[in-house]
């Protein structure tokens, strides 16, 4: 059964850091991994979808890595601002047509 | 930008009483999805559906589910007797693909007491 774990839980950030989110998952046969923001009582909002066949995707300030063979995707937010304040939640597709979520990462980002 | 539209954005009913949760997804998408999160838990699949049939279920989406496409835009997801552990934010979802990337709403929370 796919688990889908990320560290760290939380984070606290003065603005202006370069900052690293990781998402890990124990089967690697997955078809994509996507991450997304959700702030706080709101949706889910779609930042970055890579294939199983990419290594990363790049969207603005973000980048997301995803190294298969190693169960792990992580995301790359460069000059943090306060407005990235969220919860940032990755989540894999397998064989099926559903999304896998972990647990989620909070972000804070302080002036 | 196209965009997942959700009604209610909140409700609140006693424990039993029917809820009908609606979406309207992106138009030119074919799948369609519900998910769930209760709160301060991960987010969690219940339904996929395409081509007007249920394609996947979560061992949640028991008989008190339903989920519909009454016409092209629409698709509702109703819980006939609603309980208390039934309280969560309700997602819905669209992709254009099977494996595509997944639109979400905005969400309805749901407060069964």
């Amino acid at each position: 059964k796919q688990e889908v774990t990320q560290i760290p839980a939380a984070l606290s950030v003065p603005e202006g850091e370069n900052l690293v989110l990781n998402c890990s998952f124990t089967d690697s046969a997955i078809y994509n991994l996507q991450w997304f923001r959700q702030d706080p009582g709101k949706g889910l909002t779609s930042l970055l979808l890579i294939q199983s066949s990419q290594r990363e995707q790049t969207s603005g300030r973000l980048n997301a890595s995803l190294d298969k063979s190693s169960g792990r995707s992580t995301l790359y937010i460069a000059a943090s601002q306060p407005g990235d304040s969220a919860t940032y939640l990755c989540a894999v597709i397998q064989d099926t047509d559903k999304l896998i979520f972990g647990t989620g990462t909070r972000l804070q980002v302080f002036p | 930008e196209p965009e997942v539209t959700q009604t209610p954005s909140h409700q609140v009913t006693q424990m039993g009483q029917e809820v009908i949760l609606r979406c309207v997804p992106i138009s030119n998408h074919l799948y369609f999805y519900w998910y769930r999160q209760i709160l301060g838990q991960k987010v969690e699949f219940l339904v996929s559906f395409y081509n007007n049939e249920i394609s996947e279920k979560s061992e949640i989406f028991d008989d008190q589910f339903s989920v519909e496409r009454p016409d092209g835009s629409n698709f509702t997801l109703k819980i006939r007797s609603t309980k208390l552990e039934d309280s969560a934010m309700y997602f819905c979802a669209s992709a254009p693909g099977v494996t595509g990337e997944l639109f979400f709403g905005e969400g309805s929370r749901l407060t069964v007491l």
